[in-house]
């Protein structure tokens, strides 16, 4: 079981945000993070725990492994206000319940 | 250009059956594990089911197992759901998309398509 948190993040444009997510047990770096839009298909940012997909801006950094994980997106844009999803591969595919970001 | 698309979806019945497909394009499907994610209205994203590149090895969530088969034929750069005995907590867009990894790194579901409805109702 993942479990993301906080469950919704009001931040403003130009601010730091920090999305937690939390496996009950290891799995490894065998995690990813996406960004899901309404009407979109959700897009890869980060895999193996940290490393960025390409063509994904460098403000957003993932770091972590085992248990605890956490997605970073130094200086938020107006086009990052979205839901994020964390996903472990470590068995077949699981993803925690979703961070919604929102502008303050 | 990297091409997922999805298709069979549409209104039924409880108890009836639905054939999901998704044609891939513009990269080595055979390289890919391939599976079927669905987002019901209002909800979060949930893995359905999974085959890997070789359809050796299959895995479906609790709640559809049982019921749904996924299955792929890489002649034909295709995926495939057959959903029997639908529910109305099926009803959600249902989204193909695939990933890589070996033994010892994972390297995400980097192929996505837009997603094909199925609503179950009476």
């Amino acid at each position: 079981v993942l479990t993301q948190f906080p469950a919704t993040l009001s931040l403003s444009p130009g601010e730091r945000a920090t999305l937690s997510c939390r496996a009950s047990q290891s799995v490894n770096n065998f995690l990813a993070w996406y960004q899901h839009k309404s009407g979109q298909a959700p897009r890869l940012l980060i895999y193996g725990g940290f490393n960025r997909a390409p063509g994904v801006p460098a403000r957003f950094s993932g770091s972590g492994s085992g248990t605890d994980f956490t997605l970073t997106i130094s200086s938020l844009e107006p086009e990052d206000f979205a839901v994020y999803y964390c996903q472990q591969r470590r068995w077949w595919p699981t993803f925690g319940q979703g961070t919604r970001l929102q502008i303050k | 250009d990297v091409k997922l698309v999805e298709s069979g979806g549409g209104v039924v019945q409880p108890g009836r059956s639905l054939r999901l497909s998704c044609a891939a394009s513009g990269f080595t499907f055979d390289d890919y594990a391939m599976h079927w994610v669905r987002q019901a209205p209002g909800k979060g994203l949930e893995w359905v089911a999974g085959i890997t590149w070789n359809g050796g090895n299959l895995g479906y969530a609790d709640s559809v197992k049982g019921r749904f088969t996924i299955s792929r034929d890489n002649a034909k750069n295709s995926l495939y759901l057959q959903m029997n005995s639908l529910r109305a907590e099926d009803s959600a867009l249902y989204l193909c998309t695939g990933d890589t990894y070996s033994s010892s790194s994972y390297y995400g579901m980097d192929v996505w398509g837009q997603g094909t409805t199925v609503s179950v109702s009476s």
